[in-house]
């Protein structure tokens, strides 16, 4: 099992451009999530998806969107990049909460983005 | 408004010391409190997790500390080594989320010596 696996893993991107994150994960979860963590402010929920087409809104959703049109596959969509979305993304996966007892979710290797 | 506030931001522990990390919430609707490890270049990865029916949870070398009415957490980690050099962040989540919903701590950068 490869796990969470993200592409690409590094990225720079000019102010306006526009960009898609990739996450797989085969281990049959149910719930995804993507974050963003910058120094000092721990990670931060962006959008998460509780299942096969469906999507919702975390703590700082502003200026991303995602898909979920498969269940291994959960995308972040970045429509006009700007300097403040330069950060490192992580991709996470969970099954269905309250099923597991640790409720662990498994993260990416994460997404380096610098945008100029 | 970070609703989990984290401590130190940075330590540094003698190889065989205790590393003592604390948090503390806000929210009384919390009650799931993970703690995750992340070494450099890694995603965050589960290290050990506690709901608030219990005071303690130890696994191996790993004890989580939790104080309800105090609305604190912390990790312990006993007789630290060189390999626990890495970042840990507390995180907590609301009931009704059933741990899916996690509001993480700013992150604590552990380094080891030996």
């Amino acid at each position: 099992n490869a796990g969470v696996t993200q592409t690409p893993k590094f990225r720079v991107l000019k102010t306006g451009q526009s960009m898609t994150l990739l996450c797989a994960q085969d281990m049959n979860h149910e719930y995804m999530y993507w974050y963003r963590q910058d120094p000092g402010m721990g990670l931060r929920l962006i959008h998460y998806s509780v299942g096969e087409g469906t999507t919702a809104k975390g703590e700082v959703p502003d200026g991303y969107n995602v898909s979920r049109l498969k269940k291994q596959n959960f995308l972040l969509g970045l429509e006009s990049a700007a300097p403040s979305q330069t950060s490192v993304y992580f991709c996470a996966s969970s099954t269905m909460p309250g099923l597991s007892p640790r409720d662990t979710q498994y993260f990416g290797p994460g997404t380096r983005l610098t945008v100029l | 408004q970070q609703q989990v506030k984290q401590s130190p931001q940075s330590l540094i522990v003698q190889k065989g010391g205790i590393s003592i990390i604390n948090c503390a919430y806000e929210n009384t609707a919390f009650d799931y409190f993970p703690w995750y490890q992340q070494f450099p270049g890694k995603g965050p990865a589960l290290l050990i997790a506690i709901r608030p029916d219990v005071s303690e949870k130890k696994e191996g070398r790993f004890t989580i500390s939790f104080n309800k009415s105090a609305k604190q957490f912390s990790l312990h980690i006993m007789d630290s080594q060189p390999g626990d050099s890495a970042t840990y962040f507390c995180a907590a989540a609301p009931e009704e989320t059933s741990g899916s919903r996690l509001t993480f701590g700013e992150g604590t950068q552990l380094t080891v010596n030996p």
